[in-house]
């Protein structure tokens, strides 16, 4: 089974520390995602890649940037970060857009 | 994408068949329809996809109407298991390059002993 492996299940950051949250895949999938998960609001789209070194914007890229120098890595990089960035955090990889994403297990990140 | 309309809530009873409508009265001939499902806690996952013609794999089945405007998912035993957020979600099919899932607000499925 492809495995999407997020580094941490719990993160607590304080207002303007930078935090990385790592992402990878052991299935050689070219696709991999960024999303953030609220209440009332669904999952929402921060950043996407197709490939090493491609990054895509999503819906709700401001605040954050995102780094994939290898292909099973996708990192998302909360530059200052804020308690408006307080959420929870899933990766996702696929082969073909579409169907057949897997997720991790995601990252709360609480910013205090 | 098409918009997709799904009941915000439902509840089913256990080893009852689950039935999740979904309206998609706006699709094209080239989009798919895809469900996902999310269990409280984890990430989505992948439940089953269709273009016009009813499908079953092991976990469930998708049925079409002849005109693609709605759909069911149909969970045929369900169990407290499956007790979950529901997405149903339309576009285009499965290939390189096509832009991200867009996950709306989905139904929440209640399964009852």
């Amino acid at each position: 089974d492809v495995k999407v492996t997020q580094s941490s299940r719990y993160l607590v950051k304080r207002t303007g520390e930078k935090v990385f949250l790592e992402c990878v895949q052991d299935m050689d999938h070219e696709n991999m995602f960024w999303y953030r998960q609220d209440p009332g609001l669904g999952l929402r789209l921060i950043y996407f890649s197709y490939d090493v070194k491609m990054k895509e914007k999503g819906d709700i890229p401001e605040g954050y940037s995102v780094s994939r120098e290898k292909k099973e890595r996708f990192s998302l990089i909360l530059e200052s970060a804020s308690t408006n960035q307080t959420s929870m955090y899933l990766c996702a990889s696929s082969f073909y857009q579409g169907y057949g994403y897997t997720f991790g297990s995601g990252t709360r990140l609480t910013v205090v | 994408d098409a918009k997709t309309t799904q009941p915000t809530s439902m509840d089913c009873a256990e080893g009852r068949a689950a039935n999740l409508p979904c309206n998609h009265s706006t699709i094209s001939g080239n989009e798919y329809v895809y469900w996902y499902r999310q269990i409280h806690s984890q990430g989505p996952q992948y439940i089953i996809h269709g273009l016009k013609n009813n499908e079953t794999n092991e976990m469930a089945s998708l049925i079409i109407t002849e005109d693609r405007k709605s759909s069911t998912l149909i969970l045929p035993h369900a169990t407290l298991r499956d007790t979950a957020v529901y997405y149903c979600i339309v576009r285009v099919g499965p290939a390189k390059g096509n832009t991200p899932l867009v996950f709306g607000k989905g139904t929440r499925l209640s399964v009852i002993a």
